[in-house]
């Protein structure tokens, strides 16, 4: 079975801190990908990476950054967190194209920013 | 733009069928999965339909029309454990995947 782990199941920060979210898979995906998750509202994409150090921009990536330093490891980074980023964060993976290119979530970190 | 729709909620009885549709309009096709979400989990997969048709597991069928951009979710035989959120999600011409808003199902007893 995938398993996708995420470092924390519940974080609250405070507004203009750093805020970093891990997220590891143990299934050699080549995808990664990181997604907020809003009530009436679709998943929506931030970033995702098709390789190590690669990393491309989703629909609403203003105010994060990521980094995949390793294949497994792909990490969310917000640099000033404010309220408007308080949110559901999903991390997910994906083999490859197709129906392998199902993407297997992370129990998700839900985010507070006071 | 692209946009994927389906009813924000619907109710339905144990032991009864229900069908959660989905219509889409995206740049290009390739494929449709459908997920399911209980509350404060993770999305989880449950089905994928590329070509025309019924694909069908177990109590869940999942059925796809390209040329009407329209797929609808089938259950069969509800169980309380179904009670959740089932997203639809459409993958674009760029391998992207576009995401409904989700449709909350609520079984009663």
């Amino acid at each position: 079975d995938v398993k996708v782990t995420q470092s924390s199941r519940y974080l609250v920060k405070r507004t203009g801190e750093k805020v970093f979210l891990e997220c590891v898979q143990d299934m050699d995906h080549e995808n990664m990908f990181w997604y907020r998750q809003d009530p009436g509202l679709g998943l929506r994409l931030i970033y995702f990476s098709y390789d190590v150090k690669m990393k491309e921009k989703g629909d609403i990536p203003e105010g994060y950054s990521v980094s995949r330093e390793k294949k497994e490891r792909f990490s969310l980074i917000l640099e000033s967190a404010s309220t408007n980023q308080t949110s559901m964060y999903l991390c997910a993976s994906s083999l490859g194209q197709g129906e392998t290119d199902t993407q297997y979530f992370g129990p998700g970190t839900r985010l507070t920013v006071l | 733009g692209q946009n994927i729709d389906q009813p924000t909620e619907m109710t339905a009885t144990e032991g009864a069928i229900v069908q959660i549709n989905c219509t889409y309009q995206t740049s290009g096709f390739n494929g449709l999965f459908w997920y399911q979400q209980h509350a404060g989990e993770a999305p989880t997969f449950l089905s994928y339909n590329v070509l025309d048709g019924l694909e069908e597991k177990g109590r869940f069928s999942s059925f796809l029309s390209r040329s009407k951009g329209y797929s609808y979710l089938l259950l069969k035989e509800l169980q309380m454990k179904d009670s959740a959120s089932y997203l639809c999600a459409v993958m674009d011409s760029n391998y992207q995947l576009i995401w409904g808003a989700g449709t909350k199902l609520i079984i009663k007893p």
